[in-house]
């Protein structure tokens, strides 16, 4: 199965530049969420939604915007790229069956920015 | 509000040496409580969870976690670790009413040494 999939795996992107980090998932998850990891900080929440058609912000959303047109993808867009925006993005869902809060993650996009 | 406190960031140890990851959090409302773990470029994966009932939990790969209401703790613990153990761990809070936001410790990295 599998699961979440993220893409890009790595970029170098040019301070200023757009950038789309794409996930897509197929377990039909209804909730899902887009974190950055930075070293010291741990995973700090950027977007969510839970559900289809719907988005929210999380603790670091200043630069980001995300959209939700279906449930199975939950793209991720630096309008207009920072260095402050370095960092590995991670996008997860969360089983709703349970209702657990349990998350499940992509292997991570790495984002440069120069 | 929710806050994650991991008590150490790096935790160096032998091989078969038993291990303890220290995780306090405070929070308003009643939560769910996580573990997980993230080997080298990779996402994160759950390790264990307390939901409600019994206080000690047992996850995979032989760890296990001790929820400790009156001290807010969240202690993870190997009574015998492996070199493939070595990896990061991040302690996590949910609410268990609505939103489902998880927030997450800044993590600790576990290093086995032969």
């Amino acid at each position: 199965t599998a699961g979440i999939t993220q893409a890009p795996t790595s970029q170098i992107l040019a301070a200023g530049r757009s950038m789309t980090l794409r996930c897509t998932q197929d377990m039909r998850h209804n909730a899902m969420y887009w974190y950055r990891q930075d070293l010291g900080l741990g995973l700090r929440l950027i977007h969510y939604s839970n559900t289809a058609g719907t988005t929210g912000k999380g603790e670091v959303p200043d630069g980001y915007s995300v959209s939700r047109a279906n449930t199975d993808d939950f793209p991720l867009t630096l309008a207009s790229a920072v260095p402050s925006q370095t960092s590995v993005y991670f996008c997860a869902s969360r089983r709703d069956r349970g209702n657990d809060g349990e998350l499940f993650f992509g292997e991570g996009s790495r984002l440069t920015v120069l | 509000a929710q806050s994650v406190t991991q008590l150490d960031s790096q935790v160096p140890v032998f091989e078969e040496a038993p291990v303890e990851l220290r995780c306090n959090y405070s929070s308003s409302v009643s939560v769910y409580l996580f573990w997980y773990v993230q080997y080298p470029n990779q996402g994160l994966q759950l390790l264990l969870k307390y939901l409600s009932g019994s206080t000690l939990v047992k996850g995979i790969n032989g760890f296990e976690a001790e929820f400790n209401k009156s001290q807010t703790s969240f202690h993870l613990r190997k009574p015998s670790v492996h070199i493939s153990d070595t990896a990061e761990y991040f302690c996590a809070v949910t609410p268990n009413t609505g939103g489902f936001k998880t927030i997450f410790g800044a993590g600790t990295r576990l290093f086995v040494k032969a």
